[in-house]
């Protein structure tokens, strides 16, 4: 079944100490996203590609990068991980447009030490 | 700021009980909604969507939404829940491009 998965589904990290999170989709889909989501609250959009194209939002921290490859994969990156950088971390894709559907993965919850 | 509120933060309903879910959208030109499901454990999944033409949209196991664009809501309902709808459902808009802006959800707690 084509899907959007995230590994891993749980991830223990210490305070400052860099942490990778990865997704990869079989959709074929040209663009993807990261969304932090705390507990009780919306998921909030990180950033996403256009294809190869970064977009980041405005007040997204600076210690949050992501990378791009390919196509089917894409990584959230967190430089020096703060305590309240615990959440949980979404992944999804979409074709191009605003009419799309987005698929999300299962998510990654973070939890910093 | 484009955004989306959800009123209800937790909702218990028996089984059989009518659900009707709040959701209000920030004018920014062309909206198009959407209602996710987060069920416990789960990823979030699209109930329906809505885009253009009849403001009353069909959704995945008996959910409707009905878009009143004079009152820039998109409210979901169901006439009777089952045990099984208890979930977390999320409500979200697109404006000018993909960015999809979401509500703050509510956790739906149905009693058998």
């Amino acid at each position: 079944d084509a899907m959007v998965i995230q590994n891993p589904r749980y991830q223990v990290t210490q305070f400052g100490k860099p942490v990778t999170l990865s997704c990869s989709q079989t959709l074929n889909h040209n663009v993807m996203y990261w969304y932090q989501q705390k507990s009780s609250q919306a998921p909030k959009l990180l950033f996403h590609y256009y294809d190869k194209d970064f977009n980041n939002e405005a007040d997204t921290p600076d210690n949050f990068q992501s990378r791009r490859p390919n196509t089917s994969f894409c990584f959230l990156d967190i430089r020096s991980p703060g305590l309240g950088d615990a959440a949980m971390y979404l992944c999804a894709t979409s074709r191009v447009g605003r009419q799309e559907t987005q698929y999300f993965g299962p998510g990654t919850r973070l939890l910093v030490l | 700021a484009q955004s989306v509120s959800q009123h209800n933060h937790h909702v218990i309903l028996s089984e059989a009980a009518s659900l009707e879910l709040g959701c209000n959208y920030s004018y920014g030109g062309t909206v198009n909604l959407f209602w996710y499901v987060q069920y416990p454990g789960q990823h979030l999944q699209l109930l329906l969507k809505y885009f253009s033409g009849d403001p009353l949209v069909k959704g995945i196991k008996g959910f409707e939404a009905e878009f009143i664009k004079s009152k820039f809501s998109f409210n979901l309902r169901k006439p009777s829940v089952q045990w099984s709808d208890t979930a977390e459902y999320f409500c979200a808009a697109t404006y000018n491009n993909n960015d999809m802006r979401f509500g703050a959800g509510t956790r739906l707690t149905v009693k058998p």
